[in-house]
């Protein structure tokens, strides 16, 4: 079965640069969700989008802003990197009003280095 | 705000024995928990879910139960071996806004060979 993809796998950034990071979600799902790992952290939510429009917003920098195109795929834009926005960003996918469970797939993640 | 919070954040077995890892919630009027398993800098595999008007829910060796009135989710290990040694971190959403997941601190197992 398809799962949901995410690219790059590993991204080094300078600070004070832009990183731009994809999901792909799994295929009819409708809901894309971001969240921020830290190091040693717990997963934070940081945006979700349901049908191409804006679902909800958690702890998202000003600096990072993200949409969901018409394909559903989804990015995550980081501007003006910090060291402190070096974490594993976790994309998910669900299927929010055709699957009772509501259930998020998630993605592998991309690695983000800042240096 | 809901907190979610899971103890022991760290937990060392033998293998072979049984072990109880434990989560709560301050909201209770969530709509799903799910239990995942994080293997060091890797990414999040979905163990079991369960919907809020379920008691519990079974996948192998795991059993994971639900008691949402007391705010508390028990993830059952059962003949614990090498291979589970993770971090097991446990989610939950509420009944209203978007979905999105709250996460535990996590507990993290070793299973001594």
């Amino acid at each position: 079965a398809a799962g949901v993809i995410q690219s790059p796998r590993h991204l080094i950034k300078e600070k004070r640069e832009t990183a731009t990071l994809k999901c792909y979600p799994i295929p009819r799902h409708d809901t894309v969700y971001w969240y921020q790992q830290g190091p040693g952290q717990d997963p934070q939510f940081l945006i979700s989008f349901y049908e191409k429009m804006q679902s909800d917003k958690g702890s998202i920098p000003d600096r990072f802003s993200a949409q969901q195109f018409s394909d559903y795929h989804s990015e995550l834009n980081m501007s003006s990197l910090e060291l402190g926005d070096s974490a594993l960003y976790f994309c998910a996918s669900s299927a929010k009003y055709r699957d009772p469970t509501r259930e998020q797939y998630f993605g592998p993640g991309t690695r983000l280095t800042v240096t | 705000k809901q907190e979610v919070t899971q103890i022991p954040a760290a937990l060392s077995v033998p293998e072979g024995e049984n072990l109880v890892l434990n989560c709560s919630f301050t909201d209770s009027a969530i709509y799903n928990l799910q239990w995942f398993r994080q293997d060091p800098g890797k990414g999040l595999t979905s163990l079991l879910l369960i919907q809020s008007s379920q008691r519990e829910q079974t996948s192998g060796r795991l059993n994971a139960s639900l008691d949402k009135s007391s705010g508390r989710s028990t993830l059952y290990i059962a003949a614990s071996q090498p291979g589970d040694s993770a971090t097991y971190l446990c989610a939950v959403s509420l009944q209203t806004g978007a979905n999105n997941l709250f996460f535990g601190t996590g507990t993290r197992l070793t299973v001594i060979p």
